[in-house]
């Protein structure tokens, strides 16, 4: 099973700044990851797949990055609707495996 | 409207079982390959099972094999998991899920997932 470790467990950034969040998986996925965003009382949406496609109707502030086991969200200018968990999940083998999230709040 | 709509979650006590059922509408479901995702409260996310379009794949976790059973009915447009011997640690909410691309067959991000149903395992 691969295992996937995201960093930080909780990230606190003011809006308009740049927000960095980091996922690393126990071996190579190729650009097999995505991220999800998950709102309180909400089903996770899809944000970025193939480490660096944004889905439909994603915001371009929202970019992905790396390649391998090491793998990057960057969110550009934090809008207040940005606050939520995000997670990532490797879709390269059975069984798929997510991280443990990180929560990003107000600063 | 692409839609996954959940079903059947409920309080059941350890042991015993229970269906979830996944409606799906706006799409050709039977196109698809889907999924079931749980999320424990106050948890991340798990994946549980996939099927492939046509069925001839099915793949589950370590922590439910033996004991779910994930299905399919393509000319009801509808995904199936029947879960036995229910534990408290399968209490959750339980998300269908649709892979990204109608391949049939593969892996794939989930671009599209059901709002929902939990499942909650208590005596």
């Amino acid at each position: 099973e691969i295992v996937m470790t995201q960093s930080p467990a909780t990230l606190s950034v003011s809006p308009g700044e740049r927000a960095t969040l980091s996922c690393r998986a126990s071996q190579s996925l190729s650009s097999d990851l995505a991220w999800y965003q998950q709102k309180p009382g909400q089903a996770p949406g899809l944000l970025i797949y193939g480490a660096t496609t944004r889905a439909t109707g994603i915001p371009a502030r929202f970019s992905g990055s790396g390649s391998g086991t090491e793998f990057t969200l960057t969110i550009s200018s934090l809008q207040s609707e940005d606050f939520a968990v995000y997670y990532c999940q490797q879709y390269n083998n059975w069984p798929y495996t997510f991280g443990q999230g990180t929560k990003l709040e107000i600063k | 409207e692409v839609q996954l709509v959940e079903s059947g979650g409920g309080l059941v006590k350890p042991g015993e079982s229970l269906r979830l059922s996944c409606a799906a509408s706006g799409f050709t479901f039977s196109s698809y390959s889907v999924n079931w995702v749980r999320q424990a409260p106050g948890k991340g996310l798990e994946w549980v099972s996939y099927i492939s379009s046509s069925s001839n794949y099915i793949y589950y976790a370590d922590s439910v094999k033996g004991r779910f059973t994930i299905s399919r009915d393509n000319a009801r447009n509808s995904l199936y998991l029947q879960m036995n011997s229910l534990r408290a640690e399968d209490t959750a909410v339980y998300y269908c899920a649709r892979d990204r691309g109608n391949w049939g067959f593969g892996t794939e991000a989930f671009d599209i997932w059901g709002q929902g149903t939990m499942v909650t395992v208590s005596s």
